[in-house]
């Protein structure tokens, strides 16, 4: 069973920039969360959607957006980069995203704003 | 509110046993444990819920005290590839996504 594949896994963008992720989530699996991980602040969650709809938002600016497709798979964008904002984004995806399923995170998007 | 972990860091010989803890400000209802080696996805290890049910790998153990909000994470005879960042979240409320991490315990296993 294929895992949760995130692209790109590397990416540069400059200062003012927009850039949209990618998160294609275990087979079966409705539920998708973002999160962004930097040494200072661990991993901060961004949001999470379920059956195409936002369910959960974190303490993120309205620069930071998502959207999930019929088929669970999931993009975030982030317009008007910042350099703050260079990080690795992860992607987990949970059948039901209920409290007592395990989450499978993906590799990672690692993006540095220049 | 975020978790807060204890130790930061811990270092351990093979066969040695470490204890890492999570607690929380508020009522909880579940705490997840992850596991991050340098480089790679962080990976499941653990979730312990209110009421006792426990979902886990066999081969880790773990307490969740609700009253005093805390959960304390137990490897015993540690190896080599228990080395990594563990990582619990707990949940803000409703369901997984709102999950709240804390920021890490590495723990670095040498032989």
């Amino acid at each position: 069973k294929a895992g949760v594949t995130q692209t790109p896994r590397y990416l540069i963008k400059t200062r003012g920039q927009q850039v949209t992720l990618s998160c294609s989530p275990i087979s079966g699996h409705r539920s998708v969360s973002w999160y962004q991980q930097t040494p200072g602040q661990g991993l901060q969650f961004l949001f999470e959607y379920f059956s195409e709809t936002q369910r959960n938002k974190g303490n993120f600016p309205g620069r930071f957006s998502g959207r999930q497709f019929s088929n669970s798979r999931s993009e975030m964008n982030v317009s008007t980069l910042e350099l703050g904002d260079s990080a690795l984004y992860l992607c987990a995806s949970s059948s039901t995203g209920r409290l007592n399923t395990e989450a499978f995170f993906g590799q990672g998007t690692r993006l540095t704003v220049v | 509110q975020q978790p807060v972990q204890s130790p930061q860091a811990v270092i351990l010989r093979e066969g040695e046993d470490a204890v890492i803890n999570c607690s929380s400000s508020k009522a909880l209802y579940s705490v997840h444990w992850y596991r991050q080696k340098h480089g790679e996805a962080p990976v499941f290890l653990m979730i312990l819920l209110k009421g006792g049910e426990q979902k886990g790998h066999d081969k880790i153990s773990a307490s969740f005290n609700e009253k005093k909000q805390q959960s304390s994470l137990y490897l015993t005879a540690s190896q080599l590839s228990y080395s990594g960042t563990y990582f619990c979240g707990t949940e803000k409320g409703g369901s997984q996504g709102n999950l709240i991490f804390g920021k890490g315990t590495k723990l670095s296993v040498k032989p």
